[in-house]
Parts: C-alpha cells; structure tokens; sequence
C-alpha cells in the first residue's frame, strides 16, 4: 500500500476550521510535514514535525502527531479563501532527508 | 537572497526524445532534489545531488540522470521520453551541514511543465 494516505478533498465554510488528515506506515519516519500547492504554483513548506514531539502550534496551524497510531493531522482555524489548495503530507526517514515521501494531496475548498 | 528557480516552465516534446530541465539553487545551498509530480498525484522523488554526486535515487529508470555543477545547480535528463514522463518536475535546495538526524528544510521551485505527446 501507499506510504502516506491522506483523504482526497475536504470543504468548509470560511471562518471555520479545517481539519486534514493523514497516515503514514514507516515508523522509522523522522519528520513529518505539511506542503500546501496552490495551482500552477511549486511547494510551500506550512510546517513539519519532529517525531519525537506529540503537537506544534503556528499561528492558524496546529499539528498533532500520534505516533501510535502514525496518524498525523493538521488544523488550520479561522480558515480563509486564500487557504484554498492542495495541501500534501510527507515524511522523511532518518539518514535520508532528501527523499520527502508524498501523500496525493488533500484538496481543500473553502465557500464564502 | 533569490529563491530556487526553474527553466524552463513548459516544455512540449515527442516521443523517443530527449529533454534536460535546469534549476538554479537558493543561494547558500548545497544540495539539490529532484521531484516528478504526474496529476492528481503527490511528488515522487527521482533522486537528489549532494556535492556533485548523486546521493540517494528513487524508483525510476537510468534513463532518468542527473548532473550538479560546482555552482550547486543541477540537471534532470530524460531520455527516450514515454508518454508517462509527461509531469510537473520540481527541483528543490537545500543546505546539508549537520548529521543524519538534522532537518535541513527543502525550498522548492516553481517547476518545469513537461508534456510528452
């Protein structure tokens, strides 16, 4: 199966929070990340996690990391239009942080 | 401080031909990654330069090569090109100083459109 599965769209109304999703197998992971794409646009680092660490809070952005479980998730409150994007999950493996594995994104839509 | 950059942005090929795509690094950095992004998928990583040798490679064929020049900047060659390799390639930098445990962020370009009919 894939290394890292993330539910493939989610909508809110603006104003709200949203909630993305993600899972992951290798427990070897090391950082965890989130990327947001907006079209016809490259990668934007949003944040990442240590795997030793269980939550991190950046302005409208929390993750929350369950090792246990290796499921990983990211808030973004008070969510805005311009939030609207696809936003990836990816790992990195401890010896190889050049080779981020991706997730298939998330797409997120946020109405008016 | 520029950022990472691509060239070029879209590129039109056909069948059976070759194409090299170009990223300049963020100043500073040493290292270079490369990533394929089909649509509607995540990135896949191709592999990545560290020091002007190939330094980690993911699951894609040898006619998938790379160069990094001593400016740090790199190439991705592809070869004999299948309608399969049509994608976004994005390029991304970062700085390798630490030990095999250290984040070292990636900034990504902006990406090369390559279409392969």
């Amino acid at each position: 199966g894939e290394d890292v599965e993330q539910s493939l769209f989610l909508s809110v109304r603006e104003g709200d929070s949203s909630v993305i999703n993600c899972t992951y197998t290798d427990s070897s992971s090391t950082y965890l990340y989130w990327y947001k794409q907006e079209p016809g646009a490259g990668l934007q680092l949003l944040t990442y996690i240590f795997s030793n660490m269980d939550m991190k809070q950046d302005q409208r952005l929390t993750v929350l990391l369950n090792k246990k479980d290796k499921h990983l998730s990211l808030r973004i409150a008070d969510t805005q239009t311009g939030d609207s994007a696809i936003y990836f999950c990816a790992e990195s493996k401890r010896g190889s942080q050049g080779n981020l594995i991706f997730g298939k994104g998330t797409k997120l839509s946020v109405k008016p | 401080e520029t950022g990472v950059t691509q060239s070029p942005t879209h590129l039109i090929k056909t069948r059976g031909q070759q194409v090299t795509l170009r990223c300049s690094s963020q100043s500073g950095h040493n290292t270079v990654s490369w990533y394929q992004q089909a649509l509607g998928q995540g990135p896949q990583f191709i592999f990545q330069y560290y020091r002007e040798e190939e330094n980690g490679r993911g699951n894609f064929p040898p006619r998938f090569s790379g160069l990094q020049f001593p400016n740090y900047s790199s190439e991705l060659n592809v070869n004999a090109l299948e309608l399969d390799d049509s994608a976004l390639y994005l390029c991304a930098s970062s700085l390798t100083s630490g030990g095999a445990g250290s984040y070292n962020e990636q900034f990504f370009g902006p990406g090369t459109r390559l279409t392969v009919l």
